[in-house]
């Protein structure tokens, strides 16, 4: 299996441009979560879907941010107007429903806006 | 709010040394405790799941426990070697969702 599969790595950009991030989840997960990590509160969870709907949103900063995920396979996390602030990198990491098995993470999305 | 607590942040060991570190989470509405290791550069791997309160799980040099009534849980590392040196995070899913609340993690570092 490919794992979870992020793009894109890397991201730099201004401020007030629109970023999407998108994550493709394992086969046969279907629960997916978007974490936000920073030094200054470590992983975040923004926001999880399971079998593609939003179940908790709570964890999205503010308008700036969605999420959606058309189908099983795919998941994409945009943020607009982007902010300097909103600089971090944005893990997507997935699971099967209420299995109490781990989070498979992708490898994250650096995202820089200057 | 829902709360998990690591400490110590760092430590900073010798090769050889045996050590441990604590993850404090809510005692009411428990579902499940996981411990992750968080190498630079890398994504955090999951070592352990755990949900029964007197849990204890191994996996080679590194062991956990658990305590769902007081809501702690430790993770030891017994002999440190360098490639032990990572932030191990825990997580804690309360029962009434599917969450996964990451503590800020503990940051270790073993020196040969």
């Amino acid at each position: 299996d490919a794992g979870v599969i992020q793009s894109p790595r890397h991201e730099v950009t201004e401020m007030g441009q629109e970023v999407t991030l998108r994550c493709k989840p394992i086969s046969g997960h279907n629960s997916l979560f978007w974490y936000r990590q920073t030094m200054m509160r470590g992983l975040e969870l923004l926001i999880y879907f399971n079998n593609n709907v939003p179940i908790d949103d709570s964890g999205m900063p503010e308008d700036r941010f969605s999420a959606k995920m058309p189908n099983a396979s795919f998941s994409t996390l945009k943020i607009q107007p982007s902010e300097p602030r909103d600089s971090a990198v944005y893990f997507c990491a997935t699971t099967k429903v209420r299995d109490t098995g781990e989070l498979f993470f992708g490898e994250g999305s650096r995202l820089t806006v200057l | 709010i829902l709360n998990v607590e690591q400490s110590p942040q760092s430590l900073h060991v010798q090769e050889g040394d045996s050590t441990n570190f604590t993850c404090s989470f809510p005692s009411s509405n428990f579902y499940a405790l996981h411990w992750y290791r968080w190498e630079t550069a890398k994504s955090p791997e999951a070592l352990f799941v755990m949900t029964l309160n007197g849990d204890e799980k191994k996996k080679g040099r590194i062991s956990a426990t658990l305590n769902t009534k007081e809501g702690y849980s430790y993770l030891y590392i017994k002999g440190s070697q360098p490639e032990d040196s990572a932030t191990y995070l825990c997580a804690f899913s309360p029962d009434n969702t599917d969450k996964l609340i990451f503590g800020t993690g503990t940051r270790l570092q073993v020196f040969p």
